[in-house]
């Protein structure tokens, strides 16, 4: 099974500052997908952003962007000019290409202070 | 979240009790699949399903059985609960196997067995 690590459990960050989430993960494959989720304290999983292992661009989505370093492994999470609402937890996940599973990290909670 | 709710969303039973919690959709997705979340491991995956009548084992299936008699509804059925399956329990969808997509995850049942 493929594992995917968070090494941080606890991340703050001033507010309107960036702050970076890290994520590295195992597999042998070629043809993956990395996603980061966001669970507020609403439980509620949201989608905050995906990256295809074929492309080399990172992803972008408005504050949030990646840093996809594939040969290391690493798929971290940027969030700029944080915002009181971007207080989470946040999961990076894994899916093969061809799989049905995603492999959840352990989550890094971030609290954004005003 | 819109298109797939969970049943109940908060319950506590006592130790060797059965427990059913219901997932609903309806956005006619094929796959559809029970997690758990706990802290330190993220979210595992329990069971999942790939049409009706069609299920499978996820990496912690033991002490849980599912069924999906219809496209719409997932059953997941602790038999006999035990403090070990406290829990918060998400049921996700996917329109297909594989590829960019993410999950659609419901709002989570907190379970507790006392």
């Amino acid at each position: 099974a493929q594992t995917v690590t968070q090494s941080q459990p606890e991340m703050s960050v001033q507010e309107a500052e960036t702050v970076t989430l890290s994520c590295t993960y195992d597999t042998s494959e070629s043809d993956y997908y990395l996603f980061w989720y966001k669970q507020p304290p609403s439980r509620q999983m949201i989608l905050v952003i995906r990256q295809e292992a074929y492309k080399q661009q990172n992803a972008t989505e408005n504050r949030f962007s990646v840093n996809f370093q594939k040969a290391a492994k690493s798929f971290s999470l940027k969030i700029s000019d944080s915002q009181l609402g971007d207080a989470a937890m946040y999961f990076c996940a894994y899916r093969s290409g061809t799989g049905n599973q995603f492999y959840f990290g352990t989550g890094t909670s971030l609290t954004v202070i005003p | 979240d819109a298109g797939i709710t969970q049943s109940p969303r908060h319950k506590v039973t006592e130790t060797g009790t059965p427990v059913t919690l219901r997932c609903h959709q309806t956005e006619n997705h094929r796959y559809m699949y029970w997690y758990r979340q706990d802290p330190g491991h993220g979210l595992r995956l329990i069971h999942y399903s790939y049409g009706v009548k069609d299920t499978d084992k996820g990496e912690v299936s033991d002490g849980y059985s599912v069924s999906r008699s219809k496209t719409e509804d997932f059953l997941l059925t602790l038999e006999s609960a035990t403090s070990s399956q406290t829990s918060v329990y998400f049921c996700a969808i996917s329109e297909q196997t594989g590829g960019a997509g993410g999950y659609t995850f419901g709002s989570g049942t907190r379970l507790t067995v006392v």
